[in-house]
């Protein structure tokens, strides 16, 4: 069974700070790894994924994010966030051996001026 | 076309009544996904589609629901003698092909109330 755990489920930061989303996962198989974001009344949209190779995944819009296979994450992070960055974040995985997507509660993203 | 359609959505509805939701995915993509996604929740997987053939029906949590696909194209949801834990943003998505590096492109949902 899989399951991917979003600790933090709102997350305010200051425009132009540092930010992490944190997502951790559980498998019994090998997984590709997702980040979606869902911007006010859109559908989500791809930011990254992992499949294979590097670790360290960069995505749209400045995001990127590294695989930790031992500690089992795929934190999401961005140097300086702007004001437009405010949005729900999800993390999703799915196990390579079917086509089923699972994903996190998602975190809010507010981005303070 | 251009992006993944869905329609209506809103909808209000009451307890017992039957629903359906249309999905209108990216004219070339063959895969087509289902999510159920409760207020507060992460999308949870209801079914996919390859063409017209439904591998995959294990999300779906009760028989009253159930999908389709007939031409490979156009998908609907029908949720029949709709509960009030029915409500929930329905949301689909499409990819060019089922595999590892199918990228979903998701719709902007139907917000299913159930009164």
């Amino acid at each position: 069974a899989q399951s991917v755990t979003q600790l933090d489920s709102q997350v305010p930061v200051f425009e132009e700070a540092p930010v992490e989303l944190r997502c951790n996962y559980s498998s019994s198989v090998s997984v590709y790894l997702f980040w979606y974001v869902q911007y006010p009344n859109q559908g989500l949209q791809l930011l990254l994924k992992y499949l294979s190779g590097s670790t360290l995944v960069k995505g749209i819009n400045g995001f990127e994010a590294e695989f930790n296979k031992s500690q089992t994450s795929f934190h999401l992070r961005k140097p300086s966030v702007h004001i437009s960055d405010t949005a729900e974040y999800f993390c999703a995985v799915r196990p390579n051996t079917g086509n089923q997507f699972y994903f996190g509660t998602g975190t809010s993203l507010t981005v303070i001026p | 076309g251009a992006g993944v359609s869905q329609s209506p959505r809103y909808k209000v509805t009451k307890r017992g009544q039957d629903v359906t939701l249309r999905c209108d995915p990216i004219s070339s993509h063959a895969t087509l996904y289902w999510y159920q996604q409760a207020l507060g929740q992460g999308p949870e997987f209801l079914t996919y589609f390859n063409y017209e053939a439904q591998p995959d029906k294990s999300g779906l949590p009760s028989d009253r629901f159930s999908a389709e696909r007939p031409e490979g194209s156009i998908s609907t949801l029908t949720i029949q003698r709709t509960e009030q834990r029915d409500s929930a943003m329905y949301r689909c998505a499409s990819s060019l092909l089922a595999g590892k590096n199918n990228e979903q492109f998701f719709g902007p949902g139907t917000r299913l109330t159930v009164l």
